[in-house]
């Protein structure tokens, strides 16, 4: 069955500090990893996407990594912000005809100054 | 430029009642289009696609149903819903013409109270 797991499932951490946040997946055949932010209340926002043979990828403070053989993934923030606030979501996409995403339930970051 | 609108972007309807949702894309054609559902705390699940006009697929058995009158018109609809319909309803779009690399667009979302 295709799952997309993450952890933790919250996190609290203070403005400045860096985290990172963990995603293992069971999905095949793999096509890419995305991270998502999401504002409450609002559609996801891609914040990177990674192939197969990609091992990591950065925009701006927001750092990715991908070990496709072990199939897990984390997203590194650096020197947070309050606007960081938000829940992240890591979604698999599945090559089947259509590209199904499959969403891991998030995790939900807050920041606080 | 391409845009989606999902409408309305809050409701509170009572037990029983029929739902409708709309969600609108904007500047492509022949898009895939997708239904999603976020209950609290859960993560997103693909409750309907679409590859064309009139034709649906469903991935959740449920209490909802999707129809897609137009190319670019996609909508969620339930003929009496359940208190368990309440969560997060997002809309989005994929390009019809698919690679790895291919980004999928959302819409605002949609959040349902049944009481």
């Amino acid at each position: 069955k295709n799952q997309v797991e993450q952890s933790p499932q919250s996190l609290i951490i203070l403005e400045g500090k860096n985290c990172t946040l963990q995603c293992n997946y069971t999905v095949s055949p793999f096509s890419n990893l995305r991270w998502y932010k999401q504002d409450t209340g609002r559609g996801p926002v891609s914040l990177t996407i990674m192939t197969f043979s990609e091992n990591t990828k950065s925009n701006g403070r927001y750092t990715a990594t991908l070990d496709a053989d072990t199939k897990q993934s984390s997203l590194h923030i650096t020197a947070s912000q309050l606007s960081d606030s938000a829940s992240y979501i890591c979604v698999v996409s599945a090559t089947s005809g259509t590209y199904k995403y499959i969403f891991g339930t998030g995790t939900r970051l807050k920041v606080l100054a | 430029s391409q845009t989606i609108h999902q409408w309305p972007a809050t409701l509170v309807q009572p037990v029983g009642s029929p739902l409708s949702l709309e969600c609108t894309v904007e500047g492509t054609s022949n898009p895939n289009l997708y239904w999603y559902r976020q209950a609290a705390g859960r993560g997103l699940q693909l409750l309907f696609y679409s590859v064309g006009i009139g034709q649906i697929s469903s991935e959740v058995p449920q209490n909802l149903s999707a129809s897609r009158p137009q190319d670019r018109q996609f909508i969620l609809s339930s003929k009496k819903l359940l208190l368990s319909d309440s969560g997060f309803y997002l809309c989005a779009w994929i390009p019809r013409l698919q690679d790895e690399n291919t980004e999928a667009f959302f819409g605002q979302g949609t959040r349902l109270t049944v009481v």
